[in-house]
């Protein structure tokens, strides 16, 4: 089984500080990992993605994350947090190894609320 | 954004009503996927299409049917719902199935069950 860990249900930062969202994960094989973000009243938007490579990932509006193996980890992360950010983040998980059909199922954290003060 | 689209954005319905949710996607994308968003809850996927064939159905009751005539649509029919099925209800495509894609999500529709 897989499984997404979002430790805090709300992170609030000030603007311009630099902000983190937690995220760890369990799968039994190696992971594919995805951050997605919710506006109020939005669908989900991708963000970034870690299929393989290079451990820190860049993504959409300036976020970022790093892939920790030894950790279990996928923390997103970005270095001067806008106001604009305030929204909801989902971290997701997919099973690289897992056997049967080709898809795999994604799972998804609970979500974090970001909130950022001006 | 407008990648995926879905209708009605909002819906209430009584337990006895038949209404239907619709997507689309305008991403020339193989696979479609509902999800339910409950508040407090993790998504939950509850069905994945592939090619028009249904490829996964996660244990959701029957009064949900879903039903994709061509790559682009997705419909999710509803009937006799319950109170407890009230939940943002997302539309989602990708590429196709594999494990390295991306899924791209409309919108959603917010469903109120009295």
């Amino acid at each position: 089984a897989q499984s997404v860990a979002q430790p805090e249900d709300q992170v609030n930062v000030a603007e311009g500080n630099p902000l983190t969202v937690k995220c760890t994960y369990s799968v039994s094989g190696n992971p594919y990992l995805f951050w997605y973000v919710q506006y109020p009243n939005r669908g989900l938007q991708f963000l970034l993605k870690y299929i393989t490579g290079d451990n820190l990932v860049k993504g959409s509006y300036g976020f970022e994350a790093e892939f920790n193996k030894s950790q279990t980890s996928f923390h997103l992360k970005k270095p001067s947090a806008l106001v604009s950010d305030s929204a909801l983040y989902f971290c997701a998980v997919r099973d690289r190894d897992a056997g049967g059909t080709s898809y795999g199922k994604l799972t998804f954290g609970q979500g974090t609320i970001l909130t950022v003060h001006p | 954004e407008t990648g995926v689209t879905q209708t009605p954005r909002h819906l209430v319905m009584g337990m006895t009503n038949k209404k239907s949710l619709k997507c689309e996607q305008h991403l020339g994308h193989n696979a479609m996927y509902w999800y339910k968003q409950s508040a407090k809850k993790p998504l939950e996927l509850m069905f994945v299409y592939s090619l028009e064939e249904r490829v996964e159905n996660n244990s959701v009751p029957s009064r949900f049917s879903p039903e994709c005539p061509n790559s682009s649509h997705l419909f999710l029919h509803l009937h006799t719902l319950q109170p407890e099925d009230s939940a943002l209800y997302l539309c989602a495509s990708s590429q196709d199935r594999s494990r390295t894609d991306t899924q791209y999500f409309g919108p959603g529709t917010r469903l109120t069950v009295l």
